[in-house]
């Protein structure tokens, strides 16, 4: 039972380009959402986070949206990098009293071409 | 290195051995979290811990499957009469207090059980 569900395996992009990774989730409960980068051989490093009373959060070059009704999110990477090559996860947590589990898509595999 | 490390990096075993993967966590943080990352998937939780106690082992698959942290600092995860669908990588993720803070990952166990 997947509850938060990257449904692109992979994506690739042009250096200096727009990058959009997609998320989408199950549990209305879900109330604090985060991103993940992750290089090969090594683990998750956390990106941007937004909690539910906003709809954007925006740090440097990444922006992260949550539209609460379609159960959607989104990280946008402008522009993007080589070095932003990595897999990208997205991950789901249902509230600060209900435990400190946190629900993790299976990651969108992003490449930046030069 | 002020990171979480882990050990072994890798670890292969034969079906029905036992093991145990070691976390360090980074110095003074309370929290500290198992996943476990299957081939193709995001990272699924398994334990969390704040300090020496086991807050919330819902996610450990079974009885087969225990994890310890008695000083409230290194934690190791023991894995017994091990199969074959036990192979994936274990992340381990230390945070400050816990909750909403940001998990630091370590670069993972990969486990191979022939």
């Amino acid at each position: 039972d997947q509850q938060v569900k990257q449904n692109s395996p992979s994506l690739s992009v042009q250096e200096g380009r727009i990058s959009i990774l997609n998320c989408d989730y199950t549990n209305s409960m879900f109330d604090y959402f985060l991103w993940y980068k992750k290089y090969p051989a090594e683990g998750p490093t956390f990106l941007i986070s937004i909690s539910s009373i906003k709809d954007k959060n925006e740090d440097g070059r990444f922006t992260v949206f949550l539209n609460k009704s379609a159960k959607h999110l989104s990280l946008h990477i402008v522009p993007s990098q080589p070095g932003d090559s990595a897999v990208y996860f997205c991950a789901a947590s249902p509230g600060k009293n209900t435990g400190n589990q946190f629900y993790f898509g299976t990651g969108t595999s992003l490449t930046v071409i030069p | 290195g002020a990171g979480v490390s882990q050990t072994p990096s890798n670890k292969v075993t034969e079906k029905g051995k036992y093991v145990e993967l070691r976390c360090d966590p980074i110095s003074g943080h309370t929290a500290l979290y198992w996943y476990r990352q299957s081939l193709g998937q995001g990272p699924e939780f398994l334990i969390y811990f704040q300090g020496t106690g086991a807050a919330d082992d819902s996610g450990l698959p079974n009885d087969r499957f225990f994890a310890v942290r008695p000083e409230g600092s290194v934690s190791t995860l023991k894995i017994q009469r091990t199969e074959r669908g036990d192979s994936a990588v274990y992340l381990c993720a230390s945070s400050l207090v816990g909750g909403y803070n940001e998990q630091f990952f370590g670069p993972g166990t990969r486990l191979t059980v022939l």
